[in-house]
């Protein structure tokens, strides 16, 4: 079992609708969750990241952790075109080391 | 969010031979990584580096291919050593902010290997 799953997809959404993003981990100890946006030909760059169980909004963002099922998502809402990019999900593994899932494809079509 | 530069930015290499990749952040840190991502893969932590200790290598990765240096708190080099075709990849640092745990990423160093 993977320590961090995302569906690779590419998932395609139209420009101003929501877009989904899921992960789900493996480590029921794992305490810090992050989301980054990779453009292509680019480096990861932090989007949010959160702590505790429910939900935390930052603009058009908004993550949510279910620790119990071991399960934290993102949303984005009003998609824009500009949101077209890799997602990807990362979780704080033993000794502060981080790791990513796969990564989410996101294309938003105008 | 801290400033991270890498140098170079790219480079193509010969099999055999040796790069090493700077990594210069703009304030002190305490945590420097040092990660891979192959061509349409996630991030893979290659090592830690802190500054005054030994690296910590994650498994799969060794010191004598992937030596790396931290000589104070704002800077980091990455050694790949006797390069094969399968080394090429992008090789990141990042830093690890203000007791959140959150990583920031320099612009990453794209090594091709011929």
């Amino acid at each position: 079992q993977k320590e961090v799953e995302q569906n690779s997809g590419p998932l395609s959404v139209p420009e101003g609708a929501i877009a989904s993003l899921n992960c789900t981990y493996s480590d029921r100890g794992s305490q810090s969750f992050f989301w980054y946006r990779q453009y292509s030909g680019k480096s990861p760059e932090l989007i949010m990241f959160i702590y505790s169980n429910g939900d935390k909004e930052d603009g058009r963002f908004t993550a949510q952790l279910n620790k119990a099922s071991q399960y934290v998502s993102l949303l984005i809402r009003d998609s824009q075109p500009s949101d077209s990019a890799t997602y990807l999900c990362a979780v704080i593994h033993n000794n502060n080391d981080m790791r990513f899932g796969a990564g989410t494809r996101l294309t938003v079509k105008p | 969010s801290a400033v991270i530069s890498q140098k170079p930015s790219r480079d193509i290499c010969q099999r055999g031979t040796s790069l090493t990749i700077q990594c210069q952040v703009d304030s002190q840190v305490t945590m420097m990584f040092w990660y891979r991502q192959q061509p349409g893969q996630s991030l893979t932590l290659i090592a830690t580096a802190n500054q005054g200790s030994e690296a910590t290598y994650e498994s799969g990765f060794v010191i004598d291919k992937f030596p790396i240096s931290r000589p104070n708190l704002t800077f980091s080099t990455l050694t790949v050593s006797n390069m094969s075709p399968e080394d090429s990849s992008i090789y990141l640092c990042s830093v690890e902010g203000g007791g959140t745990y959150e990583q920031y990423f320099g612009p990453g160093t794209r090594l091709t290997v011929t």
